[in-house]
């Protein structure tokens, strides 16, 4: 069955520091990748996607995301991170041939210190 | 003017009742979801239905049973409510899949639902 792992539950960093956030899905097929933030009480918001193309993918807020196939990732980078940055952040992967179905991972929870 | 719309946002029920919670999505969309998030943030697909015909439905008891209206609907019944039901549901709903590409998911504001 499909799965995705993200190996950080629990990430603090200062302001300005740099984000790299990592998830690693399993399937060996064709894959649809996603970032979605939750800002504290809030839903979830679509941060980037990838489809296929250049593996580097720009999103909202100054965040991007790097798809290496050879290693199953698609890691979440920030350079510089801000205190309103503090959320939860799931990694999702939609497996081409696999239905609708997207699966999340179990979240990665960041809080930026002022 | 909200894209997704659930209601209620709160809802706080004895055990045993039943109950159930509404979702609309004025995108035009085709497909829409159920998903149920934990306590630990952990979020799991419950139901999916695209053009009102059910497409997922994964391993929920069968008290939870959903209905689509129309394509711009999706509700979802809970009987016989139980303390584990505690949980935030969120509606969602999507493109479905064009040309092998799914365009992600855009959330409502969820209901968090509390059983005492």
């Amino acid at each position: 069955a499909q799965s995705v792992s993200q190996h950080n539950h629990h990430v603090i960093l200062s302001e300005a520091a740099s984000l790299e956030l990592g998830c690693n899905y399993s399937y060996g097929g064709t894959v649809n990748l996603f970032w979605y933030v939750q800002y504290p009480g809030q839903h979830l918001q679509l941060l980037l996607k990838y489809f296929s193309g250049d593996p580097l993918v720009k999103g909202i807020k100054g965040f991007e995301a790097e798809f290496i196939k050879s290693k199953f990732s698609f890691n979440l980078r920030k350079p510089s991170v801000q205190w309103s940055d503090t959320a939860e952040y799931f990694c999702a992967v939609n497996t081409v041939g696999g239905g609708f179905k997207t699966i999340f991972g179990a979240g990665t929870r960041l809080f930026v210190k002022a | 003017d909200t894209a997704v719309s659930q209601t209620p946002k709160y809802l706080v029920t004895q055990m045993g009742n039943d109950k159930s919670i509404k979702c609309e999505q004025n995108l035009g969309h085709d497909t829409m979801y159920w998903y149920k998030q934990d306590s630990k943030k952990f979020l799991k697909i419950m139901f999916s239905y695209n053009n009102k015909e059910l497409i997922i439905n994964e391993t929920v008891p069968n008290r939870f049973s959903p209905k689509s209206p129309d394509k711009a609907h999706l509700n979802l019944h809970i009987n016989s409510l139980e303390l584990g039901d505690s949980a935030v549901y969120f509606c969602a709903s999507s493109l479905g899949r064009v040309a092998q590409r799914d365009y992600g998911y855009t959330f409502g504001s969820g209901t968090r639902l509390t059983v005492v």
